[in-house]
């Protein structure tokens, strides 16, 4: 069974404040993943890494930031926070060379 | 044109029936095929993968992948309403998966 967390779950924040949001994973994934989607929408890979200190940016803008210091974290910075940024964030970690995702629970981000 | 296309929804169909999800690809480099379940609220969690041409079952669900159309294919038989969920299609590439857009199934009791 997959161990991937994701915190905070639900964030409310105003315009402009610096945010981070976590993700951890005790199954000692080398890739690791983060998706945007949208109520209703497609999942979208906005970051991913495949190991330490790899982080390459995916295939839809954002204006968030990554880092990968240790193989089991994958946290996700927003600088400064805008309502365009308001959505869920998905993390999803694999070994598998063929790519089958293990997801955290989501953390769903609103920006006021 | 989208990497990965997925047969419009929602779909819905009677307790028992057999519900049949439709999704092609672009990339002909794509070697790995995946089938997640997602229910409302919820994060995708894998149900099905498929890395070769045919079929593959495992209890209810079975896919199909057909390279040469660029297809993929998920059936569920005997659905029950617990299957209600939208499905998504996704296609590794490269070690990156891209998704469709999903199709929201709906099984009537």
């Amino acid at each position: 069974e997959a161990d991937i967390y994701q915190t905070p779950r639900y964030l409310v924040i105003g315009t402009g404040k610096k945010i981070t949001l976590e993700c951890s994973q005790t199954m000692g994934h080398d890739k690791m993943y983060w998706y945007q989607q949208d109520p209703g929408m497609e999942l979208h890979l906005i970051h991913y890494s495949y190991g330490v200190n790899s982080t390459e940016k995916g295939d839809l803008s954002s204006e968030s930031t990554v880092s990968r210091i240790r193989t089991e974290h994958f946290p996700l910075t927003l600088e400064s926070a805008r309502p365009s940024h308001t959505s869920q964030y998905l993390c999803a970690s694999t070994q598998s060379s063929a790519g089958e995702l293990f997801f955290g629970e989501g953390s769903r981000l609103t920006v006021l | 044109q989208k990497e990965v296309e997925q047969n419009s929804g929602p779909l819905s169909v009677p307790e028992g029936a057999i519900a049949s999800l439709n999704c092609t690809y672009s990339d002909r480099v794509s070697q790995s095929f995946f089938w997640y379940r997602q229910y409302s609220g919820k994060s995708p969690e894998l149900i099905m993968s498929i890395y070769s041409n045919g079929d593959k079952e495992d209890g209810r669900f079975t896919a199909q992948l057909n390279k040469a159309s660029q297809y993929v294919s998920l059936l569920i038989r005997d659905s029950q309403p617990s299957d209600s969920a939208t499905y998504l299609c996704a296609v590794n590439i490269r070690g990156k998966s891209t998704f469709g857009d999903g199709t929201t199934l709906t099984v009537k009791p």
